[in-house]
């Protein structure tokens, strides 16, 4: 079992480039999360995707595209990468169940990207 | 949206010594969660909490969730080296779906403890 593995670990990107973020679970969990982490500022939401086929906006989508390509795997594409995406993104996938008071979001490594 | 207000923002401490940090909203959550964050990696469920006023420990921690729902603390004692990371604070709301329950986190700023041997 790896979890939550994303893809790449570490990306320079030039202002006006695009890359894709892959991210992938292998714990058969509906939900699953794309969050950014700047310092002072602790994780913040882009894009959730309840259930494969569904997604939607969280707290700071601007700037962001996402896929749910199927239940395992849930990219991030930034189309035109600007300084101020500079971050370390993290993917997340949880399990959402009515029988449960909580649900615990399971986080990958993590892909630090510079934008120059 | 919500705000999750954390402090300290960054606590150095030595080894043995304990240490307390909180979080205050300005709106209520179902439940409150503290995340770990070790260098290089992603946050790691360290304790949750569900009814307010519960007091809940897992050896070394004891995290506390508001009677009011709009806070939570927690406490670390007898500080060790590998406690060194970041630790946020998470509240969380749900809400339904297709008769399923869903729950999005709103995370406080984190507190970055370093701990001196």
């Amino acid at each position: 079992n790896a979890g939550v593995t994303q893809t790449p670990k570490f990306q320079v990107l030039k202002t006006g480039q695009s890359m894709t973020l892959q991210c992938a679970q292998d714990m058969n969990h509906n939900s699953m999360y794309w969050y950014r982490q700047d310092p002072g500022m602790g994780l913040r939401l882009i894009y959730y995707s309840a259930s494969e086929g569904t997604t939607d906006k969280g707290e700071v989508p601007n700037g962001y595209n996402v896929s749910r390509l199927n239940k395992r795997e849930f990219s991030l594409r930034l189309e035109s990468a600007a300084p101020s995406q500079t971050s370390v993104y993290f993917c997340a996938s949880s399990e959402e169940s009515p029988w449960r008071a909580y649900n615990e979001q399971f986080f990958g490594p993590g892909t630090r990207l510079t934008v120059l | 949206g919500q705000q999750l207000n954390q402090s300290p923002q960054s606590m150095f401490i030595q080894e043995g010594e304990d240490v307390s940090m909180n979080c205050t909203s300005s709106s209520i959550f179902n439940t409150w969660l503290w995340y770990k964050q070790d260098p290089g990696e992603g946050p790691v469920l360290l304790i949750a909490l569900y009814k307010a006023g519960e007091l809940t420990s897992n050896g070394r921690l004891t995290a506390q969730f508001g009677i009011t729902r709009k806070d939570s603390f927690l406490n670390i004692s007898a500080s060790i080296p590998s406690d060194v990371g970041i630790y946020f604070c998470a509240g969380q709301l749900f809400f339904n779906a297709g008769g399923t329950s869903y729950g999005k986190l709103t995370f406080g700023q984190g507190t970055i403890l370093t701990v001196h041997p």
